[in-house]
């Protein structure tokens, strides 16, 4: 399966400011996915991300707020911008792997952020 | 709609069973099992598709009923390192995955 890396690994931020997280894959992928994940809770997935297009946003999310860039088939950045507490949360990118005759995800090891 | 994960915790004592299930309202074409430590991301451990067989992975199986819209995932003769949180993730038409709410696992020595 792809090895994923993300950085920062955690960051704390004052509220109103923004924050870019990177997303890097060792192998081409079409389509990378980011996930919110709040403490104690599953996760919800902000958009897909395919290169050449412009990213999808799932309900209740928009592109304002968090924009995403994906240049190459290896990389994709997701920034939250004018951060509040509510926005503390880990923030995981995954990518989708083939696995024999169908596809899953794979996650990388998430950024954990905390707004104050 | 978020799949429905039960039960939403379970403790047991190394070497016993458990079993983890997962139901949707929707029509399903695969169900994908992922495990989480914590502080950790969550690690894929098995897909099920429509109409494809059960799946094992070490002493974890699972099984997909489609006509229920539902699957299981089995724990069996658990071991410590299998605490954590299990989740499982449906997916539909498109390539999304839609996460139930987590089951929480912890097995004593």
């Amino acid at each position: 399966s792809a090895v994923i890396s993300q950085k920062p690994s955690r960051d704390i931020c004052q509220r109103g400011t923004s924050l870019t997280i990177q997303c890097q894959v060792d192998s081409q992928v079409t389509m990378m996915f980011w996930y919110r994940q709040q403490p104690g809770q599953s996760l919800t997935l902000i958009a897909t991300a395919n290169q050449g297009s412009e990213a999808t946003y799932e309900s209740g999310f928009v592109i304002d707020k968090f924009p995403i860039s994906r240049p190459n088939l290896t990389f994709s950045t997701l920034t939250v911008s004018n951060m509040s507490p509510e926005d503390s949360s880990i923030y995981l990118c995954s990518v989708e792997d083939s696995q024999g005759y169908t596809d899953t995800q794979y996650f990388g090891p998430g950024t954990r952020l905390t707004v104050l | 709609q978020q799949p429905v994960q039960s039960p939403q915790a379970v403790i047991l004592r190394e070497g016993e069973d458990a079993v983890i299930n997962c139901s949707s309202s929707k029509a399903l074409y695969s169900v994908h099992w992922y495990r989480q430590k914590h502080g950790e991301a969550p690690v894929f451990l098995m897909i099920l598709l429509k109409g494809g067989e059960q799946k094992g992975h070490d002493k974890i199986s699972a099984s997909f009923n489609e006509k229920k819209q539902q699957s299981s995932l089995y724990l069996t003769a658990s071991q410590l390192s299998y605490s954590g949180t299990y989740f499982c993730g449906t997916g539909a038409a498109g390539n999304k995955l839609t996460f139930g709410g987590g089951t929480r696992v912890l097995v004593k020595p």
